[in-house]
């Protein structure tokens, strides 16, 4: 079947824009992850959602980034007012469920450019 | 905090030689850690994981836990294998990357 899609693939805004980076991960998968990774660095975790529970937004770098999950499967990242160090490869992760047990599935990824 | 090290941004070998990546943890409790590979043009995948004790495409990596360390291995490298490697954690359902090694395997 089809694996994790990511849309844009690429998103280019000026600074102070909102951008809206979407994921649909793999049928059934229950838990989700987003991450950013900026230039020569690793990813970083943002936030996770698993099933119906509360989402993990605890790596969210500011309140300018948030993100929901409607009907347990495609999720929204949203940055708003965005500034040029947002500037990264935003990656979308899904897995049946959390933890070490459960290998997480990547998405292509989003290249987002704040100019 | 949890941190994973990987302290070579780029490792050149040849093929046939063996091939040794570096992965550093800081982490006080007991880690499960995590190699992932992405090849050029492809997404990133799970390599393999410490829990599985399991040798993926003759890689193999075994936690150390006296120096923190979970080095990937391979006795002899092949072209195919030239691709960026990242370290991870996890830790509470979250995963802390490494800012990965780039493998380059001369022919």
């Amino acid at each position: 079947g089809a694996g994790v899609s990511q849309s844009p693939s690429n998103k280019v805004t000026e600074k102070g824009k909102d951008v809206e980076l979407r994921c649909d991960p793999i049928s059934g998968h229950t838990a989700l992850y987003w991450y950013r990774q900026s230039l020569g660095q690793g990813l970083e975790f943002l936030i996770y959602f698993q099933g119906n529970s509360a989402p993990d937004k605890s790596g969210l770098p500011s309140d300018r980034f948030s993100a929901e999950r409607t009907g347990g499967s495609v999720s929204t990242l949203t940055i708003q007012r965005t500034q040029q160090e947002d500037s990264a490869v935003y990656l979308c992760a899904s897995s049946q469920g959390t933890g070490k047990a459960y290998e997480q599935y990547f998405g292509p990824g989003t290249r987002l450019t704040v100019t | 905090a949890q941190r994973v090290t990987q302290p070579e941004k780029l490792l050149s070998v040849f093929k046939g030689a063996p091939v040794e990546l570096k992965c550093n943890y800081s982490y006080s409790g007991s880690p499960e850690l995590f190699w992932y590979v992405q090849y050029s043009r492809q997404r990133l995948q799970l390599l393999l994981r410490h829990i599985s004790r399991e040798s993926i495409k003759g890689f193999t990596a075994d936690l150390n836990k006296g120096e923190t360390s979970f080095h990937l291995k391979k006795p002899f490298a092949q072209e195919e294998d030239s691709a960026m490697y990242y370290c991870a954690l996890e830790r509470f359902n979250k995963f802390y990357f490494g800012s990965g090694t780039k493998l380059n395997v001369k022919p």
